[in-house]
């Protein structure tokens, strides 16, 4: 098990709702990333977040957006959901040194339904 | 366009077998190559990594190779188990260790006894 922790487990929203999702760091990590992974695909990259700044973006409409805090968690906002929205959504934490954030250590994810 | 593909989508392997994946990509520069476990309903989990300068990376029964020139990676699993059954998920940066981490679709692996 990796230290990192997510919440909620699972989540149904409406279409048009807007959600927040929340993930705490595994200790000694500064760096937080988001995916997206649809059923029976790979995990797709969202956003990264490093010391409260977005660094570094996947192709995903502006309606996903995120924050950092000081103690290295992190939210997800998604505003407007579609149903295409439904999936897992995974938070990554990992510790960036000399520029780069190497392996990643995944959360348990937040299964979202949007009906 | 940029493609990372995983050879199969499931792999049925004999126990005590090797068990070799296969992830290959087109129209990367990637600083490094990670392979990750995925469990249903779990999130997934880091295994190896290995960078571009590297052939090859070994822990316990994993052993992985990174081939710039082809641009594929091979995973293999030495005398594999029942609970080495799982998907395995490959992932690149997308650009010489920018901060984009891209993953393949899996491939799922089942270990017959």
């Amino acid at each position: 098990e990796t230290g990192v922790t997510q919440s909620p487990t699972h989540l149904i929203k409406t279409r048009g709702q807007q959600v927040t999702l929340r993930c705490s760091s595994q200790s000694g990590h500064n760096t937080v990333s988001w995916y997206q992974q649809a059923l029976g695909q790979g995990p797709q990259f969202i956003f990264q977040y490093y010391r409260e700044e977005e660094n570094g973006r996947g192709n995903f409409p502006p309606r996903f957006s995120g924050l950092q805090f000081p103690n290295y968690s992190s939210e997800l906002n998604v505003n407007a959901l579609e149903l295409d929205d439904s999936a897992l959504y995974l938070c990554a934490s990992s510790l960036k040194s000399g520029g780069l954030s190497y392996e990643q250590y995944f959360g348990p994810g937040t299964r979202l339904t949007v009906t | 366009s940029q493609k990372i593909e995983q050879n199969s989508e499931a792999l049925n392997i004999q126990e005590g077998k090797t068990a070799t994946l296969t992830c290959n990509y087109t129209n990367y520069s990637p600083a490094y190559l990670q392979w990750y476990r995925q469990d249903p309903g779990r999130g997934p989990v880091f295994l190896l990594l290995i960078r571009e300068n590297e052939k090859e990376k070994r822990k316990e029964r994993l052993k992985v190779t990174f081939d710039t020139t082809l641009k594929q990676s091979l995973f293999h699993i030495t005398a594999s188990q029942p609970a080495d059954s799982a998907t395995y998920l490959c992932a690149l940066d997308e650009d010489f260790g920018n901060e984009k981490l891209t993953f393949g679709t899996g491939t799922r692996l089942t270990i017959i006894p």
